[in-house]
């Protein structure tokens, strides 16, 4: 069974702080992607990396996948309240259209 | 961009019924569809990915004829949860599988999602 252990689990700073969250397999995948749900909704997804060592900046987050791409980050600059909600990864490996969700993390930022 | 509706987006049942859930994708046909649970501030746990037009295939330790799944056409999947009982109270989330085209077809595997259903069994 594929396992996608995010880190850490809860994380609560003050507003302007960064911050990094791990997502770590011993799974290969051919794709990963990071999602941020909020209460009560779907997930919303941010971003997919496919390759290797790739970065990917959206606004004041960067997302990295490892070079083995058996793990990736996610880092936010100067984070701001509306940075709160759960975020997610998500992997998929070669030969399947499903993807596993990691643990989450629940971020919450306080203004 | 790609639209996906499930219906109802809250359902409340009594104990021994059974409920439907349905994941519509508006703007695309999806042959594949995926179907998560979610428990109270914890992860999207999968339940099954459906197939149009063939049985769906279930994710280890989940009861297929508790939760029977449906993929009837490209763009509608079910979800029925059969004989409710109290423990299946969740928040079921439908994803539907996009294909990104750009002169050839490149597949990235993005999953668009369902708002989610919340089901409250009594």
């Amino acid at each position: 069974t594929q396992l996608l252990e995010q880190s850490p689990q809860f994380l609560s700073i003050q507003e302007g702080e960064n911050l990094t969250v791990y997502c770590n397999s011993s799974s290969v995948f051919s794709s990963l992607q990071w999602y941020r749900q909020e209460p009560g909704e779907g997930p919303v997804l941010l971003v997919t990396v496919v390759t290797g060592g790739e970065v990917k900046k959206l606004k004041r987050l960067t997302f990295q996948f490892g070079d083995a791409r058996k793990d990736s980050s996610l880092h936010i600059t100067a984070a701001q309240p509306g940075d709160t909600g759960l975020y997610l990864c998500a992997g998929r490996s070669s030969g399947t259209y499903k993807y596993i969700f990691g643990t989450g993390t629940r971020l919450k930022v306080l203004a | 961009g790609a639209v996906v509706s499930q219906h109802p987006s809250r359902v409340i049942c009594k104990s021994g019924t059974s409920v439907k859930i349905e994941c519509r994708s508006l703007d695309f046909q999806a042959t594949t569809m995926f179907w998560y649970r979610q428990f109270p501030k914890k992860s999207l746990m999968l339940m099954a990915t459906s197939n149009e037009g063939s049985k769906a295939t279930y994710e280890q330790g989940v009861e297929k004829d508790k939760f029977l799944i449906n993929h009837a056409s490209l763009t509608l999947s079910t979800l029925t949860v059969t004989s409710a009982h109290p423990e299946d109270s969740s928040f079921y989330i439908c994803s539907a599988r996009g294909t990104v085209t750009s002169g050839s077809v490149i597949d990235t595997g993005e999953l668009f999602f369902g708002e989610g259903s919340r089901l409250t069994v009594l």
